[in-house]
C-alpha cells in the first residue's frame, strides 16, 4: 500500500522558514517523480513545485521562485520542501504527490 | 502556463442525476488529464487518469471523455457519497489544476 505521510508543518512569522518532510513507502520512490500541492483554507488546489525521479530538475510555481526548494533523498525515501521567506498568502495545507497517490496533507500557518 | 478553465464552480444535482464538469486547457494536452473527488478535510482522490481511464476503486457511473483542449467529466446516477468537491488536472506541461467544482444535494 502506497503512503506519503507529511510533516514539518505549523505556525511560523513572516519572513521565516520552514522544512516539510514527506516519507514514501509502499511504492520504488526513486522511480516516480514527486510534487508539492497546497490548498489555502476554502480555496481550490494549487501545484507549487515537482522534482523529476532522480533529482535531476526542478519547477516552481512563479510565486514561490527563489523562496522554495524541493528536494529529495531516494535513500531514505523522503520529499522535501524548504520554504524560506514565507508570507501570509504561502498559508495552506500542503500535500505532497505523486501522480495518482497523495499525502494527508499538512498545515502551514504564517501569521505575526 | 497551460491554464485551466472549469466549469461550473458550483453544481447542484438530485440524487439520480446526471452531472457533467467541463475543462477547457489553454492549448492542447494531449489527454493529460485527470479527475480527483475531494471530500473536506481530506486530501485529493484520483478518479480518472488520461482522460477516461478509471482508476482501480473508481465505481463504473464516474466517466471522463475528450481530446485537444476541451474535457468533460461525469457522474451517471449521482449517489449521495458522490456529494464533494471536483478537480481537473493537466498533466502535459508540469500540472495545472482547474478551479475546482463543488457538488451539492438539490
Amino acid at each position: 500500500e502506497v503512503q506519503l505521510v507529511e510533516s514539518g508543518g505549523g505556525l511560523v512569522q513572516p519572513g521565516r522558514s520552514l522544512k516539510l518532510s514527506c516519507a514514501a513507502s509502499g511504492f520504488t520512490f526513486s522511480d516516480y517523480n514527486m510534487a508539492w500541492v497546497r490548498q489555502a483554507p476554502k480555496k481550490g488546489l494549487e501545484w507549487v513545485a515537482t522534482i523529476i525521479y532522480d533529482g535531476s530538475r526542478t519547477y516552481y510555481r512563479d510565486s514561490v521562485k527563489g523562496r522554495f526548494t524541493i528536494s529529495r533523498d531516494n535513500a531514505k525515501s523522503t520529499l522535501y520542501l524548504q520554504m524560506d521567506s514565507l508570507r501570509s498568502e504561502d498559508t495552506a495545507t500542503y500535500y505532497c504527490a505523486t501522480h495518482g497517490d497523495w499525502g494527508q496533507g499538512v498545515m502551514v500557518t504564517v501569521s505575526s | 502556463d497551460i491554464q485551466m478553465t472549469q466549469s461550473p464552480p458550483s453544481l447542484s444535482a438530485s440524487l439520480g442525476d446526471k452531472v457533467t464538469i467541463t475543462c477547457q486547457a489553454s492549448q492542447n494536452i494531449n489527454k493529460y488529464i485527470a479527475w480527483y473527488q475531494q471530500k473536506p478535510g481530506k486530501a485529493p482522490r484520483q478518479l480518472i487518469r488520461y482522460t477516461s481511464t478509471l482508476v482501480s476503486g473508481t465505481p463504473s457511473r464516474f466517466s471522463g471523455s475528450g481530446s485537444g483542449r476541451d474535457y468533460s467529466f461525469s457522474i451517471s446516477n449521482v449517489e449521495s457519497e458522490d456529494i464533494a468537491s471536483y478537480y481537473c488536472l493537466q498533466y502535459d506541461n508540469l500540472w495545472t489544476f482547474g478551479g475546482g467544482t463543488k457538488l451539492e444535494l438539490k
